[in-house]
């Protein structure tokens, strides 16, 4: 398995603001992921970042809106940008890691 | 599109009882197979997967699954649940083709009374 750490693990945000959100695995891995988890509901995923790749987003996320660096093979962040209520929600960083995906503890974000 | 359902969103047992939540997914072709659980204030876990091999596999805690091929699902069964069962169990499958996303169902809370 991984150990995988977020910070922050909460804020709360002014809307118009950025928030840059980290994500540090204990283990090199190919495949890292973030996911949104929207108060009582399930996981959406919002990119897949590959190390020495730009990331590919899924539909409904855009670049400009959610931007991923992925510096190296243990560490990624997503920075949520010009934020508005609606993006309060957890993120939560994934690794996929012997066909299994493990997830962070999340940073749970409330916009004002 | 690839598709995961729950069938029950909430579940209220007494310490005890039995547990199966269902899952079924929409998807033709080979498939891995995930239960992950939830405790209040806690991260998502592993809690069975499922890749190849016998169809009933086991998880902690006392967890099991059936992955039933002809019928599209990954059942979770526990014989007797307790208190501390209490959580959001999310239904997970990657198909093998396609890339790696891993798609989630909606999630099961359940609620174990004492």
């Amino acid at each position: 398995s991984a150990v995988i750490s977020q910070k922050p693990s909460r804020d709360i945000c002014q809307r118009g603001t950025s928030l840059t959100i980290q994500c540090q695995v204990d283990s090199q891995v190919t495949m890292m992921f973030w996911y949104r988890q929207q108060p009582g509901q399930s996981l959406t995923l919002i990119a897949t970042a590959n190390q020495g790749s730009e990331a590919t987003y899924e539909s409904g996320f855009v670049i400009d809106k959610f931007p991923i660096s992925r510096p190296n093979l243990t560490f990624s962040t997503l920075t949520v940008s010009n934020m508005s209520p609606e993006d309060s929600s957890i993120y939560l960083c994934s690794v996929r890691l012997d066909e299994t995906q493990y997830f962070g503890p999340g940073t749970r974000l409330l916009v004002l | 599109a690839q598709s995961v359902s729950q069938h029950n969103h909430h579940v209220i047992l007494s310490e005890a009882a039995s547990l199966e939540l269902g899952c079924n997914y929409s998807y033709g072709g080979t498939v891995n197979l995930f239960w992950y659980v939830q405790y209040p204030g806690q991260h998502l876990q592993l809690l069975l997967k499922y890749f190849s091999g016998d169809p009933l596999v086991k998880g902690i805690k006392g967890f099991e699954a059936e992955f039933i091929k002809s019928k599209f699902s990954f059942n979770l069964r526990k014989p007797s649940v307790q208190w501390s069962d209490t959580a959001e169990y999310f239904c997970a499958v990657n198909p093998l083709k396609g890339g790696f996303k891993t798609i989630f169902g909606a999630g099961t809370r359940l609620f174990v009374k004492a």
